[in-house]
């Protein structure tokens, strides 16, 4: 079964201080992973797309990376409105058009 | 600037109430999804349609069906509401051009009561 896990469920960092989100998938065909932000009682907001294993996108303090079985999101030197819940999504070559399959996602704080 | 419109941002019904919420969106996407959002639980898709007047089931259909009649407009139905139903409904679309690339609405936060 095609699965997507987010860690840690949620993060609390000092503004200032570097980290980093994983996304561990397994499924049977990967066209894509990708990255959205969420903020309360909003919708996703998307921030990456990776197709293949070594490819990066950067965005401001956000690098997201892609491995055969994961992909990182890290977070350098975040501030306080970097504070959001991040989702991780796969898009399989088994599944019909343009289905995702979200992780959890990982709820990040970060204090002033 | 492109859009995936919900058109409530929250609602309250009564239990066994039948349910409309709509969405709309301006890309011409083919593609579009209609997701619920819990804690713990994470976005669980519900229905989605890739062309007018067609669907097909998510992972959590149960309750709920859908109309697609037009390209932009894909409609989510209660058909008796229940309290398990409480929840955030998001809607989505994508055009299969992109690979999957994503757009939300803000959601529909409803509460049955």
């Amino acid at each position: 079964e095609d699965q997507v896990t987010q860690s840690p469920e949620a993060l609390r960092l000092q503004e200032g201080e570097s980290s980093s989100l994983n996304c561990s998938y397994t499924v049977s065909g990967l066209r894509g992973l990708f990255w959205y932000r969420q903020d309360p009682g909003k919708g996703p907001e998307f921030l990456f797309t990776l197709y293949s294993a070594g490819e990066e996108k950067e965005k401001e303090r956000l690098k997201a990376t892609l491995t055969k079985k994961e992909s990182f999101l890290h977070i350098t030197a975040p501030k306080p409105e970097d504070s959001a819940t991040y989702l991780c999504a796969v898009l399989n070559y088994g599944g019909s058009q343009g289905n995702l399959i979200f992780g959890k996602g990982t709820k990040l704080s970060v204090k002033p | 600037d492109v859009k995936v419109t919900q058109s409530s941002r929250y609602l309250v019904k009564r239990t066994g109430e039948k349910v409309f919420l709509e969405c709309v969106q301006d890309m011409d996407h083919e593609n579009m999804f209609w997701y619920r959002q819990d804690p713990g639980l994470g976005l669980r898709l519900i229905y989605f349609s890739y062309d007018v007047k067609m669907k097909e089931k998510g992972d959590i259909p149960e309750g709920y069906s859908v109309s697609r009649e037009k390209k932009e407009r894909f409609s989510l139905i209660l058909e008796s509401a229940s309290t398990n139903q409480t929840s955030m409904y998001l809607c989505a679309s994508s055009s299969y051009r992109t690979y999957g690339y994503t757009t939300f609405g803000s959601g529909t936060r409803l509460t049955v009561v």
